[in-house]
C-alpha cells in the first residue's frame, strides 16, 4: 500500500496561473482532506471530503476549488495564484470523518512568484 | 474558541527524556493526537489518547492528558537522534471534521 500520494511534490508559478494538486489514497478511505501549512503556524484545512460526492469548507477556502472525483482521489486546483498561496499543501484521508486517524501525504511545496 | 499552543523548541541530549508539551482550549475535543513531521516529509502519527483518558504509553512514548487543565504532553524516554523533528499536537473537535494543530515544537536531539 502506497497510502496517501500527492503530485506534484515542487511547483513554481507565476501570479495569475492556474493549477490542480493531486491527492491519491488506496486505503479504501471514506474522508479525505486538503491542509496548508506555512512557517512556524500547524497545518489548517482549506477543504475535506466527508465521503465521496460530499465537499465542504475548512478554515481557509478562499481561492481554492476541490473536486472528489471518486473514492481514492480529492483535488485542489488554484484558479488564480497568489503569492500568499506560497506554502506546503498536504494531502490526507481517514476512514470516515469524525473520529477516525488522519494520515498524511507527504506534501506538495507551492511557491507563487 | 479553538487554540491550540506549544512552545517552539526544545534541544536534548541524545539518552535524555523529552517532554513537549501542548495546551489546547476547547474543552469538547474527544481526540487528542500528536504528530512527527520530519524535514521534507508529511506528517507521521505517533500516537493519540481518548479524551476520557490520563495517560497512555506506547514503547518509548508516554502521554498524559490534563483534563481539567486542558494540557497534553508528550514524553520521549531515552531520546535518540532520529527523534529530531517537529512534533504536532492536533485536537479533533466534537461533532466536527477539524483537526486542529499546534504550531510545532521543534526537537532537536544534541549527540
Amino acid at each position: 500500500n502506497a497510502g496517501v500520494t500527492q503530485t506534484p511534490k515542487f511547483q513554481v508559478l507565476k501570479t495569475g496561473q492556474s493549477m490542480t494538486l493531486q491527492c491519491a489514497q488506496d486505503m479504501n478511505h471514506n474522508s479525505m482532506y486538503w491542509y496548508r501549512q506555512d512557517p512556524g503556524m500547524g497545518l489548517r484545512l482549506i477543504y475535506y471530503s466527508a465521503s465521496e460526492g460530499t465537499t465542504d469548507k475548512g478554515e481557509v477556502p478562499n481561492g481554492y476549488n476541490v473536486s472528489r472525483l471518486n473514492k481514492r482521489e480529492f483535488s485542489l486546483r488554484l484558479e488564480s495564484a497568489a503569492p500568499s498561496q506560497t506554502s506546503v499543501y498536504f494531502c490526507a484521508s481517514s476512514e470516515k470523518a469524525g473520529r477516525d486517524t488522519q494520515y498524511f501525504g507527504p506534501g506538495t511545496r507551492l511557491t507563487v512568484l | 474558541g479553538e487554540d491550540v499552543e506549544q512552545s517552539l523548541f526544545l534541544s536534548v541530549r541524545e539518552g535524555d527524556s523529552s517532554v513537549i508539551n501542548c495546551t489546547y482550549t476547547d474543552s469538547s475535543s474527544t481526540y487528542l493526537y500528536w504528530y512527527k513531521q520530519e524535514p521534507g516529509a508529511g506528517l507521521q502519527l505517533l500516537t493519540y489518547i481518548f479524551s476520557n483518558m490520563d495517560m497512555k504509553q506506547d514503547q518509548r512514548l508516554t502521554v498524559l492528558l490534563n483534563k481539567k487543565d486542558k494540557h497534553l504532553s508528550l514524553r520521549i524516554a531515552d531520546t535518540q537522534t532520529g527523534d529530531s523533528a517537529i512534533y504536532f499536537c492536533a485536537e479533533l473537535m466534537d461533532s466536527s471534521y477539524k483537526l486542529i494543530f499546534g504550531s510545532g515544537t521543534r526537537l532537536l536531539v544534541r549527540p
